[in-house]
This record gives structure tokens, C-alpha cells and sequence, in this order.
């Protein structure tokens, strides 16, 4: 069974931009969910979709969005980008049906610079 | 708020050692506890969790894991280090009856000396 996989792996963005990331989750995971690892803030969540339909959101700004496709695929966009965004943005897919003992499959991440 | 507190942001064992990396957590509720690996350039790799029974978790790779209610502690050992085993480990948390929002502690780097 294919892992889940990320597109772009590295994106160099300059400030102001937008950025749009893309994961493909395991097939048959309804699932997914979003983090933004730093150095200085850690591992953060953004936000959950399930059966397209945001399920659960962290405390970022508007400026980062997401969306679910009917395949399960989801999108994350970040508008006018600033230096702080720079991340590796991890996405984690799962069956999502049993209230958080599903495991988690992440995948390895889109590294996002921001110049 | 649910919080998660990795003690020792860095740990240095020598190979053959044991290995202990220490994680509390923060609810007046038990939550589901996990421990994932991250090696360089990778995502997340589930180790185990603790959902319910058992309190001594065994997972990949010979790490294991008790949930001690009384210490609010998920503590993750492995008797004998490899040099494999240099990574950096996560304690993360999920609320019960809650979705796939996983709250992560700051991490712990294990470095392995031969």
C-alpha cells in the first residue's frame, strides 16, 4: 500500500506569495490533517479534513486554508506569505472513524522557505 | 488546554545503554499518549500508543512505554541503544472522544555514541 505522499518535497517562496501544498493520503484513509514544524514553535496543528469537511482547526491566522477533494486528496494554501512561514509542512492521514485512536501516517513533509 | 512537557530537549546515551526519554502531560483526563520518531529530512513515524488497558505498551524497533495515571507520565525506555536509534522522538497527546488533533511536546533528540 503506497504511503502518503506530499508534492512539492521543496518550495522557495518570497514574501507576500502564495503557496499551495499538496498530500495524497493512504487509499482508504478519509482523513487528514495538517502540521507546521519549526524550529521555534515545534510541531503545531493546523487543520483536520474529513470527508471534506474541515473537522478540527489550530490557532493560525486566515492566511492558511485547507481543503478536501472528494478522493480524499487535500490542499493547504498560505496567502501573503511572510518570513515565519518558512516550515516543513507535514500532512498525517487516517481512517479518522474512532475518535483519535486511529494511527496517524504522516508523510515526509513539504519544506517551505520563505525569502 | 492539553499540554505535553518533554523533559531534556537533548539526550546522550552511549551504545548498548539504556535509553529513557520522559514526557508528562497536562488533563484532569487521561488522554490517548503516543510517541513518535522523526529521523533527519523524514515525516513522523508512529513508535506506540496508549489508548486503554495495559499500561506497559510495547511498540517498534524494542522501545515500550508505561502510562502511570498517578504521575501524569508516559515515559519511553529501551533497554539497549543501538546506533539506529539516534532520531528525534515526540510525545504527542489526542483528546479522548476527540478527533486527529495530535498536540506534540518540543521534542528530545537522542544522540548514540559507539
Amino acid at each position: 500500500k503506497a504511503g502518503v505522499t506530499q508534492t512539492p518535497r521543496y518550495l522557495i517562496k518570497t514574501r507576500g506569495q502564495q503557496v499551495t501544498l499538496s498530500c495524497s493520503p493512504i487509499s482508504g484513509h478519509r482523513s487528514v490533517s495538517w502540521y507546521q514544524q519549526t524550529p521555534g514553535q515545534g510541531l503545531q496543528f493546523l487543520f483536520e479534513y474529513f470527508s471534506e469537511t474541515q473537522r478540527n482547526k489550530g490557532n493560525f491566522p486566515g492566511r492558511f486554508s485547507g481543503r478536501q477533494f472528494s478522493n480524499s486528496r487535500s490542499e493547504m494554501n498560505v496567502s501573503t506569505l511572510e518570513l515565519g512561514d518558512s516550515a516543513l509542512y507535514l500532512c498525517a492521514s487516517s481512517q479518522g472513524t474512532s475518535g483519535g485512536i486511529d494511527e496517524q501516517f504522516f508523510g515526509p513533509g513539504t519544506r517551505l522557505t520563505v525569502l | 488546554a492539553q499540554s505535553v512537557t518533554q523533559l531534556g530537549s537533548h539526550v546522550s546515551v552511549s551504545e548498548g545503554a539504556l535509553v529513557l526519554l520522559r514526557c508528562n502531560y497536562s488533563s484532569s483526563v487521561p488522554p490517548y499518549l503516543f510517541w513518535y520518531v522523526q529521523y533527519p529530512n523524514q515525516g513522523l513515524q508512529l513508535l506506540l500508543k496508549y489508548t486503554t488497558g495495559a499500561t506497559l505498551v510495547k511498540g517498534i524497533n524494542g522501545f515500550e512505554a508505561e502510562f502511570k495515571k498517578s504521575e501524569t507520565s508516559f515515559h519511553l525506555t529501551k533497554p539497549s541503544a543501538h546506533m539506529s536509534d539516534a532520531a528525534e522522538y515526540f510525545c504527542a497527546v489526542i483528546q479522548r472522544g476527540g478527533t486527529d488533533k495530535l498536540i506534540f511536546g518540543t521534542g528530545t533528540r537522542l544522540q548514540v555514541f559507539p
